[in-house]
């Protein structure tokens, strides 16, 4: 079946260095890939998304490559502020229904 | 847009009573889909409607639980003789399905259900 695999976390940067947090899938056919942010207290937020393969999703200084070859969707930051932290989850969209299949979730903690 | 509501946004039960949940997504959106998700893991689907009709239901959806959207708007999912187990946060999102495109989901701020 459809999963996605996530670092585990949690992560922790000073401010201003280098994010990546790596994200792989499997599934079948040729899925959606997204990353949803989760801050303290709020809801799931959609961070980015890329809907073929070698489309670059990118939103508030975050990016990630949708790369078909190697199954992997990882996210990057150059430059990562203390209100970045929070949870990001790494998932894929299949089907008909597009319902999404979530990875467990990476969280980043980030200190002055 | 006002976003994706959910009601109550916490609720405590015994177990084996039943509870109700209601989700009012963004307006016009045509698709509606339900996650649950556990401490320390990813949401996870139950089930989604498009308008009215109920499509696709996850095998994590047991028998206790059922989820109706009888006028293609709010939805409701209830869940029957609540285990200890049925402890989570309950998720509904909503997007919109135009000429075959598929937009993004949009999650609501959650309803946390504890089972005593």
């Amino acid at each position: 079946g459809d999963s996605v695999t996530q670092m585990e976390g949690p992560v922790t940067l000073s401010e201003e260095a280098f994010l990546t947090i790596n994200c792989t899938y499997t599934a079948t056919g040729y899925p959606s890939l997204f990353w949803y942010v989760q801050y303290p207290g709020e809801g799931l937020q959609l961070l980015l998304k890329a809907t073929k393969a070698d489309d670059k999703g990118s939103n508030k200084g975050f990016e990630a490559t949708y790369r078909k070859e190697t199954t992997s969707f990882h996210l990057e930051k150059g430059s990562v502020q203390v209100s970045d932290s929070a949870v990001y989850f790494c998932a894929l969209g299949t089907g008909g229904g597009n319902k999404l299949t979530f990875g467990t979730g990476t969280q980043l903690k980030v200190e002055l | 847009d006002t976003g994706v509501s959910q009601d109550p946004r916490h609720k405590i039960t015994k177990r084996g009573q039943n509870v109700t949940f209601r989700c009012d997504p963004i307006s016009e959106h045509n698709r509606l889909y339900w996650y649950r998700q556990t401490l320390g893991q990813g949401p996870e689907f139950l089930t989604y409607f498009q308008n009215e009709a109920q499509l696709e239901k996850s095998r994590l959806l047991s028998d206790r639980f059922s989820a109706e959207r009888p006028k293609g708007s709010f939805s409701t999912l209830e869940i029957q003789r609540t285990e200890q187990g049925d402890s989570a946060m309950y998720l509904c999102a909503s997007s919109s399905v135009l000429a075959g495109v598929k937009d993004t989901q949009y999650f609501g701020p959650g309803t946390r259900l504890t089972v005593l």
